[in-house]
């Protein structure tokens, strides 16, 4: 199993481009969620799903889209990047009947300028 | 709104001494989890609390969940070398929901 893999690992962009961050797992999880990370601010939440064709939005989605056509793929789509998307990105996984342990990817780091 | 805040948010200890973090929710939590993270790394899921006043144990770790579940601490006893990273802790608020809200984490350092 590859577990939760996310590309790309690094990604600059310009202020007003848009991309796409891939997100997949192999675990066959029904659950899959978006986070950014910056300093002294913790994980937060921006879009999550329970399953295809199902997402909600988190505590930040503005400026991000998501869908989830299947179960393996949960992309992160930035419409029009602003340097406050500045960010480490993780993409995590879970079971939905069990115990909730979150599986996380290796994060994709993200500099607009 | 709903809010997570961990203490304190950075700790040095000399190796061998004993380092407590604490978690305190603005509202009552479904359940809570631990997660460590390295340095450049992603979060590492350690254990998951779910009923009021439980106390888990993993070898030098100790887990508790208050009994009003709104709170919840970590503490590592004989800290090592490799106990190193940003311990976090994340809730789910509501039942039925999978909005986890992370804490704002605690980063040990341990000094050799």
């Amino acid at each position: 199993n590859a577990g939760v893999t996310q590309t790309p690992k690094f990604q600059v962009l310009k202020t007003g481009q848009s991309m796409t961050l891939q997100c997949a797992q192999d675990m066959n999880h029904e659950y899959m969620s978006w986070y950014r990370q910056d300093p002294g601010m913790g994980l937060r939440l921006i879009h999550y799903s329970v399953g295809a064709g199902i997402t909600d939005q988190g505590e930040v989605p503005n400026g991000y889209n998501v869908s989830r056509s299947t179960t393996e793929d949960f992309p992160l789509r930035l419409l029009s990047a602003a340097p406050s998307q500045t960010s480490v990105y993780f993409c995590a996984s879970s079971y939905v009947r069990h115990a909730y342990e979150q599986y996380f990817g290796p994060g994709t780091r993200l500099t607009v300028t | 709104g709903q809010q997570v805040m961990q203490i304190p948010q950075y700790q040095h200890v000399q190796e061998g001494e004993d380092f407590t973090t604490y978690c305190n929710s603005s509202t009552t939590l479904s359940n809570i989890q631990w997660y460590k993270q390295r340095p450049g790394g992603h979060p590492v899921f350690l254990i998951q609390l779910v009923k009021s006043g439980e106390v888990k144990k993993q070898k030098r770790l100790t887990f508790q969940f208050g009994e009003a579940k709104k709170n919840s601490s970590l503490h590592i006893t004989a800290t090592q070398t490799t106990d190193v990273g940003t311990y976090f802790c994340a809730g789910v608020t509501t039942s039925g929901t999978y909005k986890y809200i992370f804490g704002t984490g605690t980063r040990l350092k341990v000094l050799a």
